[in-house]
């Protein structure tokens, strides 16, 4: 089974600045597909980025960009030029890419509070 | 509709009491996802359903759940004989058949039991 890692369950960081939040993850597959996630007090869950495991490039969304290291099974997102609207939680998820089943499901870290300051 | 809606938004209930929580997906959505969100925790996965296929009930932690999805749209999650262990975020999730379909979320329902 897959399993998620997030190890910083709150981070801080000042409004302009450039913060990142480190994900790791276990499994035996070679293709699958990564996501962070950001809920916001609202609770709905807001896809913020995705990352397919056979692509070597990383992927960008604006302020939004993440180091994919599939060797060391690491996804971690950076948030550049933070805003006082990033605050929120964010969860990094894994899913296979093995078609049929449960493989569709999304498997999640435990979820990093992020705080911007003023 | 414009995204996928979850009612009711909080539910208190008392403990042994059943209750039903309600997700209606995104119009043309085959794919159907329950998560659960205790506190302090990350989502864990309940069921999906998809199209007409059996649903994977994999997740749920325990007989008292169950979850069933009318006409491949709207679906129900039913918890019987509530705990206070049930307490949680339920959010339900939506997309289109495909590995690298997007998921859609609800807003979840918030059921505390008392």
């Amino acid at each position: 089974a897959q399993t998620v890692t997030q190890s910083q369950p709150e981070m801080s960081v000042q409004e302009a600045e450039t913060v990142t939040l480190s994900c790791t993850y276990d499994t035996s597959e070679s293709d699958y597909y990564l996501f962070w996630y950001k809920q916001p007090p609202s609770r709905q869950m807001i896809l913020v980025i995705r990352q397919e495991a056979y692509k070597q490039q990383n992927a960008t969304e604006n302020r939004f960009s993440v180091n994919f290291q599939k060797a060391a099974k690491s996804f971690s997102l950076k948030i550049s030029d933070s805003q006082l609207g990033d605050a929120a939680m964010y969860f990094c998820a894994y899913r296979s890419a093995i078609r049929g089943g449960s493989n569709y499901k999304l498997t999640f870290g435990k979820g990093t509070l992020l705080t911007v300051n003023p | 509709g414009a995204g996928v809606s979850q009612s009711p938004s909080n539910k208190v209930t008392e403990k042994g009491k059943d209750v039903e929580l309600r997700c209606d997906p995104i119009s043309g959505h085959t794919a159907l996802y329950w998560y659960r969100q205790s506190l302090g925790q990350g989502l864990e996965f309940l069921i999906y359903f998809q199209g007409n296929s059996a649903p994977d009930k994999s997740g749920l932690p325990s007989d008292r759940f169950s979850a069933e999805r009318t006409g491949g749209s709207v679906s129900t999650l039913t918890i019987q004989r509530t705990q206070q262990e049930d307490s949680a975020v339920y959010l339900c999730a939506s997309s289109f058949q495909g590995v690298i379909a997007e998921a859609f979320f609800g807003q979840g329902t918030r059921l505390t039991v008392v």
